[in-house]
């Protein structure tokens, strides 16, 4: 059964920085493309990043391009966000998501989530 | 970016009766080179995370009940649910991955028993 285990959410001011990770297992982490959702409270879906298996593409929302930045560790399962110069607008939910694909597909697995809170 | 625009934004249907819900891409999601429109529709319950119910417009994942069913190609697509079960209310989503990642989600549309 995959199983993937955000951590790294928490309260952060304006302009400062948090580091989301993931941890993947029961699946052939090499084998498949990796997302970060985000939904903010009462909100809907909003695809944040997304990584394919090799590194090789990368891609991400306008509303954080610049700001964050997703990464990949095939050793240790993990995918991971860093997100600069946090806005109150990040505020969120933020969700891991695999790929069906390993450079393109649909979203076939979800952690439950880390909450991001942005506020002074 | 492509723009994924769902309608309606809530939809209340009486139990057995058939739910659809519509979406509409701003510039095709159909591949030529394999024929294949990249399209997928989530489910979503309260305090969950997303299912997915749909993949490439139409073919169901694996274990979705056969009430669950999508159609539509290039720009305008459909889930539809035949028989309006309970256990169905939710909020659905559908999604383009047609640019490796770059994908969207439409906004959503709630779905309740009348």
């Amino acid at each position: 059964e995959v199983q993937l285990v955000e951590s790294g959410g928490g309260l952060a001011q304006p302009g400062r920085t948090l580091r989301l990770s993931c941890a993947a297992s029961g699946l052939s982490f090499d084998d498949h493309a990796m997302h970060w959702v985000r939904q903010a409270p009462g909100k809907g879906l909003e695809w944040v990043a997304g990584i394919s298996w090799n590194s090789g593409n990368i891609g991400y929302a306008d509303s954080v391009k610049g700001r964050f930045t997703i990464s990949r560790d095939t050793a240790k399962n993990s995918v991971y966000l860093q997100m600069n110069s946090l806005r109150p607008e990040d505020t969120a939910l933020y969700y891991c998501a695999k790929d069906k694909g390993g450079y393109i597909g649909p979203i076939d697995a979800w952690g439950q989530g880390t909450q991001v809170i942005v506020s002074s | 970016d492509i723009v994924m625009t769902q309608s309606p934004d809530s939809l209340a249907v009486s139990l057995g009766e058939r739910a659809t819900i519509n979406c509409k891409s701003s510039q095709s999601v159909l591949h030529t080179s394999n024929n294949k429109n990249y399209l997928a529709w989530y489910q979503q319950k309260p305090g969950q995370p997303p299912k997915l119910l749909i993949y490439w417009a139409s073919v169901r994942e694996s274990g979705i009940p056969d009430r669950f069913s999508g159609s539509g190609s290039g720009t305008d697509f459909t889930l539809t649910i035949s028989s309006l079960q309970a256990e169905d209310v939710a909020v659905y989503y559908c999604q383009q991955y047609y640019t490796p990642t770059l994908y969207t989600f439409g906004q959503g549309t709630k779905l309740e028993i009348k």
